[in-house]
């Protein structure tokens, strides 16, 4: 299985982050799929994740201004950040949680990542 | 400022075995949630290192191991080699924050 985000590399303040993640070699059902950044030079922060039924759980810091969602038939995740601020600039991973049907199993394969930039 | 806490950094010579820690507390690691473990090479993802306190994904060394106690997990690697030199991060869940939570990373330099 494979994860591919992609999206703009550059947001302006207070605008929306969208990034989709793509997954082939494998299906989206079954899995809970989640979305971790990484600020420049910091560690990791989780998002959130979502499942194949389209339920959600989001870190409660950014749950005012987060999205996620799913199209198993594409096979791909979407996330929405809204409001975003300089402190938003990260890098942005997906990921999958190990087990089928299990949330907190280890997220045991990751998107390469894609950068986003937070500026005017 | 995380609620798991690692080591900053630790260092070793090829050969010994060094240990990092990651500290939680009663309602993450305390609450007999799952531990996970990734490693992170410079300019790249992290990848599952160790899963459900000490579990080894296929093709992970058995120099990787962890032991775990009350409120702590500790990661040791045995026999460090160059390519182990990487960021390592803890990873459980909190049920105070209702959040999966990260430690803030440890660097290790192989000397």
């Amino acid at each position: 299985v494979l994860l591919q985000e992609s999206g703009p590399g550059l947001v302006k303040p207070s605008e929306t982050l969208s990034l989709i993640c793509s997954v082939s070699g494998g299906s989206t059902t079954n899995y809970y799929w989640n979305w971790i950044r990484q600020s420049p030079g910091k560690g990791l922060e989780w998002i959130g994740f979502v499942f194949h039924t389209g339920s959600t759980n989001y870190n409660p810091s950014l749950k005012s201004r987060v999205s996620m969602s799913i199209d198993t038939p594409k096979n791909q995740l979407t996330l929405e950040l809204r409001s975003v601020t300089a402190a938003d600039t990260a890098v942005y991973y997906c990921a999958r949680d190990s087990v089928v049907k299990t949330p907190l199993s280890g997220l045991d394969v990751w998107g390469r990542g894609t950068t986003v930039t937070v500026s005017s | 400022q995380s609620v798991l806490t690692q080591p900053p950094s630790v260092s070793g010579a090829p050969g010994q075995t060094v240990t990092i820690s990651c500290t939680g507390s009663d309602s993450n690691i305390g609450a007999d949630f799952a531990v996970h473990w990734y490693q992170q090479l410079p300019g790249t993802a992290p990848t599952l290192l160790i899963f459900d306190d000490n579990n080894r994904p296929s093709g992970v060394p058995d120099r990787f191991s962890v032991s775990k106690s009350d409120t702590s997990a500790s990661l040791a690697i045995t026999g460090l080699q160059a390519d182990d030199e990487a960021d390592y991060y803890c990873q459980s869940y909190d049920s105070s924050l209702n959040a999966v939570i990260f430690g803030g990373g440890t660097k290790l330099t192989v000397l």
